[in-house]
């Protein structure tokens, strides 16, 4: 069966500090792979999504970036962090049949 | 994808059904709609999707109107467990690749 990993669970990082949460997926080959934020009191918002190594797409402009080195590996990173980049980023994977699985999540504190 | 409106919470007592209802009046004849839910502090979890005919699974059942503009989802025996914000999506099936554009969704408590 399918697992999706991520980690850290949880980070406290400080203002103008990098950013690396990773998400590896287990049991399925060249999965599409998704990364969203959910801030504090709103839905889910889709930052990017990549259906292919090296294929990353960006939703929304922000200060954040993706990357995708394997097939099942999938790195969001910033090289400076902004108190708004406090949330909870989940990583996700998607099926032909366009279900979505989310992984437990991570929940970053920028102070 | 369509925009979907959705009541902000509702409650529903351990044991009984809980039908939580959402409008999507601008979906068009391709689109899927789905529903996910998220329990506090997890992420998403997949329940069941339908393009016009009524689905049902081990989770829950999905009602879709004739004319598509609206959707319930029916959990038959709410319990405690299922206490948990309820997305409705409408959104297109592409083949290669697909996004979910959730909303606030329907914050559901099951109360003993």
């Amino acid at each position: 069966s399918q697992t999706i990993h991520q980690w850290p669970a949880t980070l406290v990082q400080p203002v103008g500090s990098p950013l690396s949460l990773e998400c590896t997926v287990e049991g399925t080959s060249n999965p599409n792979l998704y990364w969203y934020r959910q801030a504090a009191g709103r839905g889910l918002q889709l930052l990017f999504y990549s259906v292919g190594i090296g294929q990353i797409s960006s939703e929304v402009p922000q200060n954040l970036s993706a990357s995708r080195p394997q097939d099942r590996q999938f790195i969001l990173s910033s090289k400076k962090l902004l108190l708004s980049d406090s949330g909870f980023y989940l990583c996700a994977w998607g099926t032909s049949a366009n279900e979505q699985f989310f992984g437990p999540g991570t929940r970053l504190t920028v102070l | 994808d369509a925009k979907t409106t959705q009541p902000t919470s509702m409650d529903c007592a351990e044991g009984r059904a809980a039908n939580l209802p959402c409008n999507h009046s601008t979906i068009s004849g391709n689109e899927y709609v789905y529903w996910y839910r998220q329990i506090h502090s997890q992420g998403p979890q997949y329940i069941i999707h339908g393009l016009k005919n009524n689905e049902t699974n081990e989770m829950a059942s999905l009602i879709i109107t004739e004319d598509r503009k609206s959707s319930t989802l029916i959990l038959p025996h709410a319990t405690l467990r299922d206490t948990a914000v309820y997305y409705c999506i409408v959104r297109v099936t592409i083949s290669g690749y697909s996004t979910l554009t959730f909303g606030k969704g329907t914050m559901l408590l099951v109360s003993p």
